[in-house]
């Protein structure tokens, strides 16, 4: 089944406490992605890549960090977490980003204390 | 810079109403254009992708059209459902120099039995 699975779904941190989100796909797509969702700000990207090893900053990249080593996977790391970064965060992808339809993964709700 | 509207915030209607969301963005320059649904506490899920050579697409109940010129989009949902409550999301992916795809707040949709 073609999809896009994110790890975890629900995390509770404490502030400066690093931590990875991971994104994986098995549908071999290109272009891979991470936003945040906040109530009344809706859907931001974080950070986006176009292909392995090749990767740009989103709307709010500050204090997050990305790395596309293989096609597959893309993982979100905080480094130092703070509490304006409890959100809600999704991973995507598609084949690419002229004209591939976005899969998105479940979700990972994050809260940082 | 590209903004995405999303007219209106929310919408509730009676099963079996045929009914119209709309969507609206500042830069015609756009690759394509999204329509997705998402449901409480979940991932959002492609419904419609309209590249920017199109003008429409269908699939089921759901028609979306796009107008480039007026930077205007629709999604129109025939015989509406209570399954069909959700938030309606669009998202717009744009040309070179601006950062990536943008996404609209959404509309929340209710349909009542």
């Amino acid at each position: 089944e073609a999809q896009v699975t994110q790890n975890p779904r629900y995390l509770i941190t404490v502030t400066g406490k690093k931590l990875t989100v991971t994104c994986s796909q098995n549908m071999n797509h290109e272009y891979m992605s991470w936003y945040r969702q906040d109530p009344g700000l809706g859907l931001r990207q974080i950070y986006y890549s176009m292909n392995v090893e090749v990767t740009d900053k989103g709307d709010v990249p500050e204090g997050y960090k990305v790395s596309r080593k293989e096609k597959r996977n893309f993982p979100l790391i905080l480094e130092s977490p703070s509490p304006n970064q409890t959100s809600l965060y999704f991973c995507a992808s598609s084949l690419g980003r002229v004209t591939g339809e976005l899969f998105f993964g479940e979700g990972s709700r994050l809260t940082v204390l | 810079k590209q903004e995405v509207t999303q007219i209106p915030a929310a919408l509730s209607v009676p099963e079996g109403e045929n009914l119209v969301l709309n969507c609206s963005f500042t830069d015609s320059a756009i690759y394509n254009l999204q329509w997705f649904r998402q449901d409480p506490g979940k991932g959002l899920t492609s419904l419609l992708l309209i590249q920017s050579s199109q003008r429409e697409q269908t699939s089921g109940r759901l028609n979306a059209s796009l107008d480039k010129s007026s930077g205007r989009s629709t999604l129109y949902i025939a015989a509406s459902q209570p399954g069909d409550s959700a938030t309606y999301l669009c998202a717009v992916s744009s040309g070179a120099g601006d950062n990536d795809m943008r996404f609209g707040a959404g509309t929340r949709l209710t349909v009542k039995p």
